[in-house]
């Protein structure tokens, strides 16, 4: 089945404590995006990836790090998380990322809260 | 700069009747444009996309929109609301730096009654 996974789906930290959370998908997609989705202000992208070792920011990515050593894996950092951090997180993956016309895949979503 | 409005955080409406969520843009270039649906718990689905085809795009479970480039609109509709519609739907445009960005509207929350 086509999907994009993510890792782990729920997720409660302490400030200052590193964490990881995984995206992979089976679909061979060059671009893959993140995202935070916060009450009243829809989903903002922190970081995409156009293709491998190639990532660039979006319009939140303070406080966040992301790599794209393999096509399926996009993993987000967090080196220290702080509360404002709090939200919900959703990878994305999509054909060709140039192409606005392309649709893009949501992952499950990750449910974070950083006490 | 694309941004997208979502007028209606909430909308309630009865099982069977119509539904209306309202989405406008601006955009300096031709856009393309999305609704997603959110149920609850899960990721993002695609309902339906305008890829300047055509002005009027069906989607899944029995919804629609029409692009109007003259009102900047792209409205989402389903003649009889059921109730497995209840979820939050979100409209998004591409945007323009080319980076395969989703611009996306607030959301709104569609509750259906029975």
């Amino acid at each position: 089945e086509a999907q994009v996974t993510q890792n782990p789906r729920y997720l409660i930290t302490v400030t200052g404590k590193k964490l990881t959370v995984t995206c992979s998908q089976n679909m061979n997609h060059e671009y893959m995006s993140w995202y935070r989705q916060d009450p009243g202000l829809g989903l903002r992208q922190i970081y995409y990836s156009m293709n491998v070792e190639v990532t660039d920011k979006g319009d939140v990515p303070e406080g966040y790090k992301v790599s794209r050593k393999e096509k399926r894996n996009f993993p987000l950092i967090l080196e220290s998380p702080s509360p404002n951090q709090t939200s919900l997180y959703f990878c994305a993956s999509s054909p060709v990322g140039t192409s606005g016309n392309n649709e893009q895949f949501f992952g499950p979503g990750t449910r974070l809260t950083v006490l | 700069a694309q941004s997208v409005t979502q007028l209606g955080s909430h909308v309630s409406v009865s099982e069977g009747a119509l539904v209306l969520l309202r989405c406008n843009y601006s955009s300096s270039v031709p856009p393309y444009l999305f609704w997603y649906v959110q149920y609850p718990n899960q990721g993002l689905q695609l309902l339906l996309k305008y890829t300047s085809a055509a002005t009027l795009v069906k989607g899944i479970n029995g919804f629609e929109a029409e692009f109007k480039k003259s009102e900047t609109s792209f409205h989402l509709t389903k003649p009889s609301a059921h109730m497995s519609d209840a979820a939050e739907y979100f409209c998004a445009v591409t945007g323009s730096s080319n980076t395969g960005k989703l611009i996306f509207g607030q959301g709104t929350t569609l509750q259906v009654k029975p």
